[in-house]
């Protein structure tokens, strides 16, 4: 089965910091990665997804995420954190085969000190 | 495109009440998905349709759960009856294909049981 592990589950920085979220994943194969942002009171929304190609992707707001097979993680990066972005992330494996039944992590909320 | 639409935002009902949590898709996507969100157990997959057919129940916790898809625009989640250990926060998510492609979610239904 697959699953999704966030090993920080709080993380402060202080802004124009630079920030790097872990993840690791389990799946048998070449898994779909995503990482999702959660603000307070609102839904998820998708920052960056990888299905194939370049293991470096580069995602919205000036997320970055890598890909590394050898390591099984796929962690976030951001070279200067703002204040706003204070907030949830998630990170979730697809399974490439079949429908696409999505596992997220548990979470690691950002606090950025100004 | 409104985006996926979630009603009620929150719902207070008492133990014992029957409880129905409305998701309307963004027109064109073909997969739904119910997620429930809590402190304890972080986001968890309830149940997945494709082109309005279940193909994924797993999640579902009990029984006193169910959902539908009667057409391409409208999904229900039911909870009857509800207990205070369904207070959670509920998201419904759409996505465009079988496959990978990203999941889009509402802002959620919060539910509070007394």
């Amino acid at each position: 089965a697959q699953s999704v592990t966030q090993p920080d589950i709080h993380i402060t920085v202080s802004e124009g910091a630079s920030l790097e979220l872990r993840c690791n994943y389990s799946y048998g194969a070449t898994p779909y990665l995503f990482w999702y942002v959660q603000s307070p009171g609102q839904g998820l929304q998708l920052l960056l997804k990888y299905f194939s190609g370049d293991t470096l992707v580069q995602g919205i707001k000036g997320f970055e995420a890598e890909f590394k097979r050898s390591q099984s993680s796929f962690n976030l990066r951001k070279p200067s954190v703002h204040w706003s972005e204070a907030a949830e992330y998630f990170c979730a494996v697809g399974n490439s085969g079949g429908y696409q039944k999505v596992t997220f992590g548990t979470g690691t909320k950002l606090q950025v000190i100004p | 495109d409104a985006g996926v639409i979630q009603s009620p935002r929150h719902e207070v009902t008492e133990m014992g009440q029957e409880v129905t949590l409305r998701c309307k898709p963004i027109s064109g996507h073909n997969s739904l998905f119910w997620y429930r969100q809590t402190m304890m157990r972080g986001l968890e997959l309830l149940i997945y349709f494709n082109n309005n057919v279940p193909i994924d129940d797993s999640g579902m916790p009990e029984d006193r759960f169910s959902a539908k898809m009667p057409n391409a625009s409208f999904s229900t989640l039911k909870i009857q009856p509800s207990e205070p250990r369904d207070s959670a926060v509920y998201f419904c998510a759409s996505s465009l294909r079988y496959g990978n492609s990203e999941a889009f979610f509402g802002q959620g239904t919060r539910l509070t049981v007394v």
